[in-house]
């Protein structure tokens, strides 16, 4: 069955650690999204990729960064340099806008 | 202005009957409007996309646009208590992304 797989589910973060979440689709989308979302609020964009090996800021890139090496694969890196990591973390894959987004399950990341 | 906004709610309503909800959206070309459902702890799921004025509807659920009042709507007849999730509208304004409203909890009393 085709579709976007995260993981882990759930990660823990020691300050000043960097971590990485894996996103992986077999959807052979070409667009592929990261947001982020805290409790009782909508999702904030992190970053998108329409094409591998290109890659832009969304509206709260600062303390995140993001590779597009292959097309199924956009891994996010969290790093020492965002301050309120803790959130639930959704990548997102296209085939286009107008048929929408599919979303993976989500990775809950604590800091510890 | 918001660019895309909904009442966070909660929105109550009593099972069997039709739940509403509504969204309002600032940018005039938008041209793909859709409803995710989300249950708490879960990520979103599409439910719903409409692309012209007018209704569509897929089973229990009908989704309404109106470009002219930059109005969607989504419409649930037969409320269920599986029903209970938080509602996103999303809209596809520009050519890069898609923008999410906040989303409306919508709690089925049984």
């Amino acid at each position: 069955d085709g579709g976007i797989t995260q993981s882990p589910k759930y990660l823990f973060r020691k300050e000043g650690q960097n971590v990485t979440l894996s996103c992986e689709q077999n959807l052979n989308h070409d667009a592929m999204y990261w947001y982020r979302q805290d409790p009782g609020q909508g999702l904030r964009l992190i970053y998108y990729s329409q094409i591998v090996n290109d890659f832009q800021k969304g509206d709260i890139a600062e303390g995140y960064s993001v590779s597009r090496e292959k097309k199924e694969s956009f891994p996010l890196t969290v790093t020492s340099a965002q301050k309120n990591p803790t959130a639930f973390y959704l990548c997102a894959s296209s085939i286009g806008q107008v048929y929408g987004y599919t979303f993976g399950s989500g990775t809950r990341l604590t800091v510890v | 202005q918001k660019e895309v906004e909904q009442n966070s709610g909660p929105l109550s309503v009593p099972e069997g009957a039709i739940a509403s909800l509504n969204c309002t959206y600032s940018d005039r070309v938008s041209q793909s409007f859709f409803w995710y459902r989300q249950y708490s702890g879960k990520s979103p799921e599409l439910i719903m996309s409409i692309y012209s004025n007018g209704d569509k509807e897929d089973g229990r659920f009908t989704a309404q646009l109106n470009k002219a009042s930059q109005y969607v709507s989504l419409l649930i007849r037969d409320s269920q208590p599986s029903d209970s999730a938080t509602y996103l509208c999303a809209v596809n304004a520009r050519a890069d992304k898609i923008i999410f409203g906040k989303g409306t909890r919508l709690h089925i009393l049984p």
